[in-house]
């Protein structure tokens, strides 16, 4: 079936670094969907790409996908203590799966003072 | 605040036990998806309903099962418990497809003993 995997599992930095977590698909996506998970909390949507080569920023975080659309990336710029949480990829498959939203493995971002 | 209610927040009980897990959907929301997560683990779909209707199945065991009721509000139902179901366990709800975004609740953590 799809798999979606994402690396690194974790990272740690210190406040100001960049941070980069890639996603890759085992199967082409139709859309990409990006979601952040805080320490205790629930999942909550970030962004949606849907063209291939697709880029899209908010504030600090930079979304990109994939030219063939199986991998997509999220790169934060000088990170801060507010972006400490999990941070996950979904996408559905184009076919076979079509109707299951797979989620990646996720990242884990800890950010240090 | 995501708008999806989960109930209850917290669950202890017993191996061999039943117990259900109850959600209600974001206003105008027509999809709602389960998930599991297990510790330090990703999100595990299990199931999602369309306006009343079973839409997809994922890893789900056949002890648990599902319905979404004519108002929209879904139950998801586990039964002979085991250890090993000891997790926090995720409704989520979209306008329609999954290919839209998806709005999690605060879970239901589940503890098995």
């Amino acid at each position: 079936g799809q798999q979606v995997m994402q690396i690194p599992q974790y990272q740690h930095v210190q406040e100001g670094e960049d941070f980069t977590t890639y996603c890759n698909s085992s199967t082409t996506l139709s859309n990409i969907q990006w979601y952040k998970q805080r320490p205790g909390g629930h999942p909550v949507f970030l962004i949606q790409l849907v063209k291939s080569g697709e880029v899209k920023k908010q504030k600090r975080l930079t979304f990109q996908f994939g030219e063939a659309k199986k991998n997509s990336s999220l790169h934060i710029t000088a990170t801060q203590t507010t972006d400490v949480g999990t941070y996950f990829c979904a996408g559905p498959g184009v076919t076979g799966g079509g109707n299951k939203l797979t989620f990646g493995t996720g990242t884990q971002l800890k950010v240090e003072l | 605040d995501s708008g999806v209610t989960q109930t209850p927040k917290h669950l202890i009980t017993a191996t061999g036990q039943r117990v259900t897990l109850r959600c209600s959907p974001r206003s105008g929301d027509l999809s709602v998806y389960w998930y599991q997560q297990s510790l330090d683990q990703g999100l595990q779909f299990l199931i999602q309903y369309y306006n009343g209707e079973e839409r997809a199945k994922g890893n789900i065991l056949e002890r648990f099962s599902a319905q979404q009721f004519p108002d929209l509000h879904s139950e998801l139902n586990l039964s002979s418990l085991e250890l090993g179901d000891s997790a926090l366990y995720f409704c989520a709800s979209s306008v329609g497809s999954v290919n839209q975004p998806q709005h999690f609740g605060d879970g239901t953590r589940l503890s098995i003993l």
